[in-house]
């Protein structure tokens, strides 16, 4: 199994409201990865996390709250965000320590009225 | 600071090869990568190549790494329709990742 997965595929929420993307995989990876990619752009990191621990923030609003609950599943929360937060959040993993082979989920287009 | 670069778009005709080609400035890298991405999809990983090494074949896929010159190229043989998409290089620098800004290639019947 050389999946992640991510849930939802597509979300649109206000601007005071709270919402929460997920992603998981069944690899037996230890670190994974948030990055958001805007239109026509390259992904950019913003979260990675090794070993269930928060091991590079970079320099993300705390509007975007990341979780590891286990080593199979990651999730962002997200709360009071802007319009310009409007992206395709992605989701990836990798075996440890190495980031080679980082494996990508299909993404979450979100939408901030 | 690690600097990616990449043209941004290439347009062939089917059944020609395709070379999308990728500069650096930081060689301290250990892994450089080839990643597609479709219209609204995520980021598939194409293929990768280790930083002692100077060439990588896979299938139609050829890997070159010209570390004098901090130059990676793909080059997708025997280009088809469904190879249309963006292409992205990636260097490691640890766990960081950075990404080149993409070559958009379109592959013309």
């Amino acid at each position: 199994d050389t999946e992640v997965t991510q849930t939802p595929k597509h979300l649109v929420m206000g601007m005071t409201n709270k919402k929460s993307l997920k992603c998981e995989q069944h690899m037996g990876h230890r670190a994974m990865y948030w990055y958001k990619q805007k239109a026509k752009k390259p992904p950019e990191l913003m979260f990675v996390y090794s070993y269930e621990k928060l091991s590079i923030n970079e320099s993300v609003p705390s509007r975007f709250s990341p979780e590891c609950p286990n080593s199979s599943l990651l999730n962002l929360h997200l709360h009071a965000l802007q319009p310009e937060d409007s992206a395709l959040y992605l989701c990836a993993s990798s075996h440890g320590d190495l980031s080679y082979e980082q494996y990508f989920g299909p993404g979450t287009r979100l939408t901030v009225t | 600071g690690e600097d990616v670069e990449q043209s941004l778009f290439l347009s062939v005709r089917e059944g020609d090869s395709s070379v999308i080609n990728c500069t650096y400035t930081d060689s301290s890298s250990t892994y450089l990568y080839w990643y597609k991405q479709e219209p609204g999809a995520g980021l598939q990983l194409l293929t990768y190549i280790f930083s002692n090494m100077d060439m990588k074949q896979d299938q139609r896929l050829t890997v070159l790494l010209n570390k004098k010159d901090k130059h990676l190229s793909l080059r997708i043989a025997d280009t088809q329709t469904g190879d249309s998409a963006i292409y992205f290089c990636a260097l490691s620098y640890g766990q960081n990742f950075v990404f080149g800004p993409g070559t958009r290639l379109s592959v013309l019947p």
